[in-house]
């Protein structure tokens, strides 16, 4: 099975802060792989993928980027809506994996 | 619009079994196949398998095989997610997707989820 190693498992950050969030595949995934965000009693909502490409209606203050074995998602400027639990999904074999999670919190 | 409605909370005892419900509607059902995650309280998503609506193949998670079968009715366009020999580490939200794969990969659309709770 791969392995996602999503770190950090959660942060603390203010509006306006840029983000940096990272996935580790144990192999070699190509650029199977995609940024979900969760809010509490939510289903998890799309934001990037194949690995850097964002989603329709998704703001620009997300991008993501990586190939292979790591990944990131990055917020330029965390908004007070983007509070929230970020997983990366790999998608390139059987079976599917998700990262830990992210939990980014206000500070 | 698509939807993906999913039946009401469950309570089960350890050893029992649960039939999870996701009813599609907005799309061509056997279009687009549907996966299930699950979330077990305060925890993250895990991955438990695939059902193509279309021929109704399945590919599950090793750690569920041999307690979960995945089964769809095209008549109702209707996938369902059974789980066997209940325990209490069962007790999660169950959700079905929609798996996008149109030259682009991703789950677009989600069930609300299925709070699923194993207690004695």
């Amino acid at each position: 099975d791969i392995q996602m190693t999503q770190s950090p498992s959660s942060l603390s950050a203010s509006v306006g802060d840029r983000v940096t969030i990272t996935c580790r595949a144990s192999q070699g995934i190509r650029n199977d792989l995609g940024w979900y965000q969760q809010k509490p009693g939510k289903a998890p909502k799309r934001l990037i993928y194949a690995a850097s490409n964002l989603q329709s209606g998704v703001p620009s203050r997300f991008s993501g980027s990586g190939s292979g074995t790591e990944f990131t998602l990055t917020i330029s400027s965390l908004q007070p809506e983007d509070f929230a639990t970020y997983y990366c999904l790999q998608h390139n074999s059987y079976p599917w994996t998700f990262g830990q999670g992210t939990k980014v919190e206000i500070k | 619009q698509v939807q993906l409605v999913q039946c009401g909370a469950e309570v089960k005892k350890p050893g029992a079994s649960v039939k999870v419900s996701c009813k599609a509607s907005g799309y061509t059902f056997t279009s687009y196949y549907i996966h299930w995650v699950r979330q077990a309280p305060g925890q993250g998503l895990e991955w438990m398998g695939i059902i193509n609506p279309s021929d109704g193949s399945t590919t599950y998670a090793q750690k569920f095989q041999g307690r979960v079968t995945m089964t769809r009715d095209t008549s109702t366009s209707t996938v369902y997610m059974e789980l066997s020999s209940l325990r209490s580490e069962d007790t999660a939200v169950y959700y079905c997707a929609r798996w996008f794969s149109g030259g682009k990969y991703y789950f677009d659309y989600w069930g609300q989820g299925t709070l699923v709770t194993v207690s004695s």
